[in-house]
């Protein structure tokens, strides 16, 4: 089964911290995303990977970073923290482009900013 | 843009069969998908259809796909209290980079004993 491990299920930080959200799949799949989910505004892209080092922004890239130094591993970054980056944050990852097996997503990391 | 519409809430009574439609605009799209969110957790692949396909069945799931009007529904069969959760549409859009999946802000199924 193809896995998808979030590091955190929840999390409680304060306005203006740096936070560090892990992502961590063990298919080997080329591609990653960050998503954030909030009520009535469904699944937003924040930034997404399709190769080690390589980034591309999503829809909503302001207020923060991604890293993906190794290719099982896709980091997103809140370089300072505000109580609107409250909200459920998705990764996924994928195989390739118009694969039949769509996403692989994490159970998710649900973080509050205080 | 690509946009994919769905509404946002279906209320079922057990037993019954539930609907759930979605339209869609990218044409190109090759495959659609819908996953399935419960409570907390995070989106689950619950079947998808090729575009070239009408009908997919696989035990209480039935797909529809209408490459014409662009419409997509995913019908639940003796819909059960284990299958209330969010559903997400989603099609395999090539207008952004990778052939990135545009999703639905999610249809929420709660089912009435």
């Amino acid at each position: 089964d193809v896995k998808v491990t979030q590091s955190s299920r929840y999390l409680v930080k304060r306005t203006g911290e740096k936070v560090f959200l892990e992502c961590v799949q063990d298919m080997d799949h080329e591609n990653m995303f960050w998503y954030r989910q909030d009520p009535g505004l469904g699944l937003r892209l924040i930034y997404f990977s399709y190769d080690v080092k390589m980034k591309e922004k999503g829809d909503i890239p302001e207020g923060y970073s991604v890293s993906r130094e190794k290719k099982e591993r896709f980091s997103l970054i809140l370089e300072s923290a505000s109580t609107n980056q409250t909200s459920m944050y998705l990764c996924a990852s994928s195989l390739s482009a118009g694969s039949n097996y769509g996403y692989t997503f994490g159970s998710g990391t649900r973080l509050t900013v205080v | 843009g690509e946009d994919v519409e769905q509404s946002l809430f279906l209320s079922v009574r057990e037993g019954d069969s539930s609907v759930i439609n979605c339209t869609y605009t990218d044409s190109s799209s090759t495959y659609l998908y819908w996953y399935k969110q419960e409570p907390g957790a995070g989106l689950q692949l619950l079947t998808y259809i090729f575009s070239n396909m009408d009908m997919k069945q696989d035990q209480r799931l039935t797909v529809l796909l209408n490459k014409k009007d662009k419409h997509l529904s995913l019908r639940i069969a003796d819909t059960q209290t284990g299958d209330s959760a969010i559903y997400f549409c989603a099609e395999n859009s090539y207008g952004g980079s990778q052939g990135n999946l545009i999703f639905g802000k999610g249809t929420k199924l709660s089912v009435k004993p």
